[in-house]
């Protein structure tokens, strides 16, 4: 079954530490993949996205994301946090080329910022 | 910018009552969608669209139907609200063409159902 697991729900680091949230897929093929992010009380903005070529994306936020096909991951990542990326990340996959298919979200991991 | 706008932020309704949910988008989306988004079970989808008057089920659609009249807005509806449909709904749409692309959120309409 298709499915996508972020195996932290919560994360906590200091300001200015760098930072990595986990993501890990399964898949029939290589899908596409998302990172979105959720302030306090907003909707989710896409903060990259992978679809094929360098697997090293980079994003929006000074966020980076790489796609590893032998360990089916996409980690997000980020050199030195600032307390405003304090938000909810969502990892999702979706389906190439089958439009009946729907993005796939995993639960989410919350990122705490300490000062 | 792609802007999807919903019709209210918080919504306060009672149960038994008929509660609808507008979502509209100004970006000429094929597909719009309905998730709602609880602690610990992160988003669930309700119902999609992939076309005007077009509609298909989610994960999670009993106790819900949607309306899509036009392109460019999605509608979902609670029949008959429950308590245990208070929760936080967030409208999104994207582009199919030529796949499955990016999805564009409203900012999210929390509604509680006393």
């Amino acid at each position: 079954a298709q499915s996508v697991t972020q195996p932290d729900i919560h994360i906590t680091v200091s300001e200015g530490a760098s930072l990595e949230l986990r993501c890990n897929y399964s898949y029939g093929a290589t899908p596409y993949l998302f990172w979105y992010v959720q302030s306090p009380g907003q909707g989710l903005q896409l903060l990259l996205k992978y679809f094929s070529g360098d697997t090293l994306v980079q994003g929006i936020k000074g966020f980076e994301a790489e796609f590893k096909r032998s360990q089916s991951s996409f980690n997000l990542r980020k050199p030195s946090v600032h307390w405003s990326d304090a938000a909810e990340y969502f990892c999702a996959v979706g389906p190439r080329g089958n439009r009946d298919d729907k993005i796939i979200f995993g639960k989410g991991t919350r990122l705490h910022i300490l000062p | 910018d792609v802007k999807v706008t919903q019709s209210s932020r918080y919504l306060v309704k009672r149960t038994g009552e008929k509660v609808f949910l507008e979502c509209v988008q100004d970006m000429d989306h094929e597909n719009m969608f309905w998730y709602r988004q609880d602690p610990g079970l992160g988003l669930r989808l309700i119902y999609f669209s992939y076309d005007v008057k077009m509609k298909e089920k989610g994960d999670i659609p009993e106790g819900y139907s949607v309306s899509r009249e036009k392109k460019e807005r999605f509608s979902l509806i609670l029949e008959s609200a429950s308590t245990n449909q208070t929760s936080m709904y967030l409208c999104a749409s994207g582009s199919t063409s030529p796949f499955i692309d990016t999805q564009y959120f409203g900012p999210g309409t929390r509604l509680t159902v006393l």
